[in-house]
């Protein structure tokens, strides 16, 4: 079945330095990535869509000069919290939308990256 | 390896009840989620189960048993707006989270 991978799966970090997540599809390509933030016990937030190739499209009120993303090939996209922040600790999750499945909209997710910013 | 098992597509119609079954085998226990997500939106929790039994809201109930590795979503008083997948994830003893591959619920009339 199709397989989604963080890396790394926790980080701990001191505020104003930068850290890097890699979300790779394994056994798919994916044109399509998103990116969520998620708070306990409550619903995923979606920060971004990112498309191989291109520019992510950020959703309303989450900077993109903060949370830099890169899709570079059809297998991974990565999400850079640059200059991180205590606010920033979070658990971010990556979904893969598989390209062989066309138009549907079944997204494929990651198993989390927990980021703690001291 | 840890797995996470729930139905692909289930119809249900408008009034009625149903139940979305979830099975699971992981590396370690440290809760359950529950999601509904409609196509193009980002998933909504509905429901976290670390303990054995029934938590009801509203509509929407879940059961777990960490015994047989089970859990399901009761959906009572089907609306039309309910139609959408419903997520099964399980967070593992290392807090990450394993995703089932979504059941898509149709509503009909």
């Amino acid at each position: 079945g199709a397989v989604v991978s963080q890396h790394p799966s926790w980080v701990i970090c001191k505020s104003g330095t930068s850290v890097k997540i890699e979300c790779r599809s394994l056994d798919f390509q994916a044109t399509t990535m998103f990116w969520y933030r998620q708070f306990p016990k409550q619903s995923l937030m979606l920060m971004a869509t990112s498309n191989e190739g291109s520019k992510a499209t950020y959703e309303q009120g989450v900077e993109k000069d903060k949370f830099l993303i890169n899709h570079a090939s059809l297998t991974l996209s990565t999400l850079t919290v640059t200059s991180a922040h205590p606010e920033d600790s979070s658990f971010y999750i990556c979904s893969a939308r598989d390209i062989g499945q066309g138009e549907t909209d079944t997204q494929y997710f990651g198993p989390g990256t927990r980021l703690t910013v001291l | 390896g840890q797995n996470i098992d729930q139905p692909t597509e289930m119809t249900a119609t408008e009034g009625a009840i149903v139940q979305i079954n979830c099975t699971y085998q992981t590396s370690g226990f440290n809760g359950l989620f529950w999601y509904q997500q409609h196509a193009g939106e980002a998933p909504t929790f509905l429901s976290y189960n670390v303990l054995d039994g029934l938590e009801e809201k509203g509509r929407f109930s879940s059961f777990l048993s960490r015994s047989k590795g089970y859990s399901y979503l009761l959906l009572k008083e089907l609306q039309m707006k309910d139609s959408a997948s419903y997520l099964c994830a399980v967070m593992d003893s290392n807090y990450q989270l394993i995703w089932g591959a979504g059941t898509k619920l149709i509503i009909k009339p």
